[in-house]
C-alpha cells in the first residue's frame, strides 16, 4: 500500500536553531514529491522535487530527494517564529493518467523566541 | 481576492442535518478536489473532478456527495451529517496543462457536527 510517513510529528525549537524534517515514502509510480507549509489554514506550496530535480533551495529553506532511500528532507536554517507551521509532504503518483497525491500527516513545528 | 474561495469558513451543525460546502475558483483550472484534514491523519481525498462531466470518488467518499456546477464551481454535500465528519475541509485546484501535481488550496471550511 502506498504511504507517506513524516517525522517527527512535532518539534519545538528556539529562534536561530536549524531543523530537519523527514519524509519517507512507498509508492508504485513515483512522479514527484511536494512540500507544503500550512500556517493557519490553506497549505502553500514550497518545493517540488523530481528525478531530474532532486535538490531545491529558497532562502533559508532547502530540500533534497533521495530516490534510493525513498525519502526527502526539508531543512530550515536560522529558524524564525514565522516558520512556525505544519509542514506537509505529499507524493505525486501517476495513477490511471491522474496525478494522485498522497499526503503525510505533517510535522508541526513551533519556533519559540 | 483569493483564487480559490470556500464558503462557509466555519459552520456548526447538528447530527442529521444536510450541509453544503461551496468552492469557487478564478484560476481557470479544470481539475478540482475536496479534501478533509484531521489531526494526525493529514489530508485525505474525498472527491475529485477533471471537468464538469467528470466526477470521481476519492479514498473517503462515503457519506459525501459533490456537484460540479461549472468549471469554476465545485460543491461538497453531507446529506446527513454525523459527528465524525467534524473536520477541516479544503477545496483545491490544479492545472492540467502544467500537470505537476501541485495543488492550489482554498482557505478551508471548518465544520463541527454536534
Amino acid at each position: 500500500e502506498d504511504k507517506v510517513v513524516q517525522s517527527p510529528l512535532s518539534l519545538v525549537v528556539h529562534e536561530g536553531d536549524t531543523v530537519t524534517l523527514n519524509c519517507s515514502y512507498e509508492v508504485t509510480n513515483f512522479r514527484s514529491l511536494l512540500w507544503y507549509k500550512q500556517e493557519k489554514k490553506a497549505p502553500t506550496f514550497l518545493f517540488m522535487l523530481t528525478s531530474s530535480g532532486i535538490e531545491k533551495k529558497s532562502g533559508r529553506l532547502s530540500s533534497i530527494l533521495d530516490k534510493k532511500e525513498l525519502s526527502s528532507i526539508l531543512n530550515i536554517t536560522a529558524t524564525q517564529t514565522g516558520d512556525s507551521a505544519i509542514y506537509l509532504c505529499a507524493l505525486v503518483e501517476i495513477s490511471g493518467g491522474y496525478n494522485k497525491l498522497i499526503f503525510g500527516a505533517g510535522t508541526r513545528l513551533a519556533v519559540h523566541p | 481576492d483569493a483564487d480559490v474561495t470556500q464558503t462557509p469558513r466555519n459552520r456548526i451543525t447538528k447530527t442529521g442535518k444536510r450541509i453544503m460546502l461551496e468552492c469557487s475558483q478564478t484560476k481557470g483550472h479544470d481539475r478540482m478536489y475536496w479534501y478533509r484534514q484531521d489531526p494526525g491523519l493529514g489530508l485525505r481525498l474525498i472527491y475529485y473532478s477533471f471537468d464538469v462531466k467528470d466526477i470521481n470518488k476519492g479514498e473517503i467518499s462515503d457519506g459525501y456527495s459533490v456537484s460540479r456546477q461549472a468549471q469554476a464551481k465545485f460543491s461538497l454535500s453531507l446529506e446527513s451529517a454525523i459527528p465524525n465528519q467534524t473536520a477541516l475541509y479544503f477545496c483545491a485546484t490544479s492545472d492540467t496543462d502544467r500537470n505537476t501535481g501541485e495543488l492550489f488550496f482554498g482557505e478551508g471550511s471548518r465544520l463541527t457536527v454536534l
